[in-house]
């Protein structure tokens, strides 16, 4: 068991730019979850997934933001034409569908728009 | 809508100490999970204790305890013998057990320093 890991753990890109993080969960896990956290505040949750069907969306997560996660695997977020308000920490857990459903975290991928 | 609330932004404790770290929330569901994740500096969040809303008995883990209260809804996080390595920010979360929601809901988190 490799724990849920994240690609990349870091980027800084200019206002503008699109960027796509990766996330791949533990491998029995059915379910992934994407959240938010800035500085000093507790994680936001942004959507998660069931297999490959994305289940729920927050507010949070305007036009700019998709994901997705084809064949029920690995997902992708990806932010388009970045803001500066989108500068933070985006982390990303799964959890099986048994019993309590513990999620799990990766390292998270750390954005920076300039 | 549920809320967490963590009304202590900082402790510290000297190690070898006990500390209590605390927790409420608000919510109109009856059956859900309380948990107890740890972020140490610059390293990703894991999971310290957690807690199912049916269960009166207080869950442990080793140095780890809490006091789930839930008609007053509060749920604190005990940590005995305090060690360098529990120093780290302490998020509470709620889950509610219905399916479909199975998202978490985090509090603002506690920082805990350990001092030697």
């Amino acid at each position: 068991d490799t724990g849920v890991s994240q690609d990349p753990r870091h980027k800084i890109t200019k206002r503008g730019q699109n960027v796509t993080f990766r996330c791949d969960p533990i491998s029995e896990h059915n379910r992934l979850y994407w959240y938010r956290q800035t500085l000093g505040q507790g994680p936001e949750f942004l959507t998660y997934f069931q297999n490959e069907a994305q289940l729920e969306k927050s507010r949070l997560l305007s036009d700019r933001f998709s994901a997705e996660r084809p064949k029920g695997s690995f997902s992708t977020l990806e932010i388009q034409r970045t803001e500066q308000g989108d500068s933070a920490m985006y982390l990303c857990a799964s959890s099986s569908v048994s019993g309590v459903e513990t999620q799990y975290f990766g390292p998270g991928t750390r954005l920076l728009v300039l | 809508a549920q809320t967490v609330t963590q009304s202590q932004p900082e402790m510290s404790v000297q190690e070898a100490e006990t500390v209590t770290l605390s927790c409420t929330y608000d919510t109109s569901e009856n059956n859900y999970y309380l948990f107890w994740y740890k972020q140490p500096p610059s390293r990703q969040m894991i999971l310290v204790i957690r807690q199912e809303a049916y269960k009166q008995q207080n869950a442990t883990e080793n140095r780890f305890s809490v006091n789930f209260q839930k008609a007053a809804k509060s749920f604190s996080l005990k940590i005995s013998d305090s060690q360098l390595g529990d120093t780290a920010m302490y998020f509470c979360a709620f889950m509610p057990e219905r399916r479909g929601n199975e998202k978490l809901t985090f509090g603002t988190g506690t920082r805990l320093t350990i001092i030697p």
